[in-house]
């Protein structure tokens, strides 16, 4: 079957960096999504990546390895405000979202 | 309004009821989608439109009914739905579907079946 792992929950200090992780394991890959939801809110799209690699974006980055199944969402300078649940998804080869559940990040001051 | 809309954000309803869920997209975008979301579950894909038409159903309970009058419109109609049926229904729109292009989501109907 077809799923994806990222951690329940992390908790990290303002002003610190965070690592989120993503493992999938789907049929085919045709891209990975973050998004990132707070609570009683609509997710909202953060980064994708389709192609092995590094993207930046400001103070989020989104880094993918497709032989390895693996990706992870990294914040810099943690703000109050980010805490919020943070969603993996993979577009697999029917282009179909798989999503994981998600990992809530708790800001501590 | 932009981006995606969704009404009514919260609803109560008992298992005799019947409820319509509606999601209004301002995006110019030809798919359309509904999604439950239950806690610390990833989201569940229940139906899919594209260009108007039904592309998918993944088993979803005949007690959902879905509903896309115009590339801009889709409603979710609800009946004699079970307790274990609550949960927060996102509704999300795209440019294509198939292609490479990102969902865009509404808010959200926090459903409660008493």
């Amino acid at each position: 079957g077809q799923n994806i792992d990222q951690p329940t929950e992390m908790t990290a200090t303002e002003g610190a960096i965070v690592q989120i992780n993503c493992t999938y394991q789907t049929s085919g890959f045709n891209g990975l999504f973050w998004y990132q939801q707070h609570a009683g809110e609509a997710p909202t799209f953060l980064s994708y990546n389709v192609l092995d690699g590094l993207e930046e974006k400001g103070r989020f980055s989104s880094f993918l390895s497709r032989s390895k199944g693996y990706s992870y969402l990294l914040l810099k300078e943690l703000q109050m405000k980010d805490s919020a649940s943070y969603l993996c998804a993979v577009r697999d080869s029917n282009y179909q979202l798989i999503w994981g559940a998600g990992t809530k990040l708790i800001i501590k001051p | 309004e932009t981006g995606v809309t969704q009404t009514p954000r919260h609803l109560v309803m008992g298992m005799t009821n019947k409820k319509s869920l509606k999601c209004e997209q301002h995006l110019g975008h030809n798919a359309m989608y509904w999604y439950k979301q239950s806690a610390k579950k990833p989201l569940e894909l229940m139906f899919v439109y594209s260009l108007e038409e039904r592309v998918e159903n993944n088993s979803v309970p005949s007690r959902f009914s879905p509903e896309c009058p115009n590339s801009s419109h889709l409603f979710l109609h609800l009946h004699t739905l079970q307790p274990e049926d609550s949960a927060l229904y996102l509704c999300a729109s795209s440019q294509a579907r198939g292609g490479s292009e990102t969902q865009y989501f509404g808010p959200g109907t926090r459903l409660l079946v008493l």
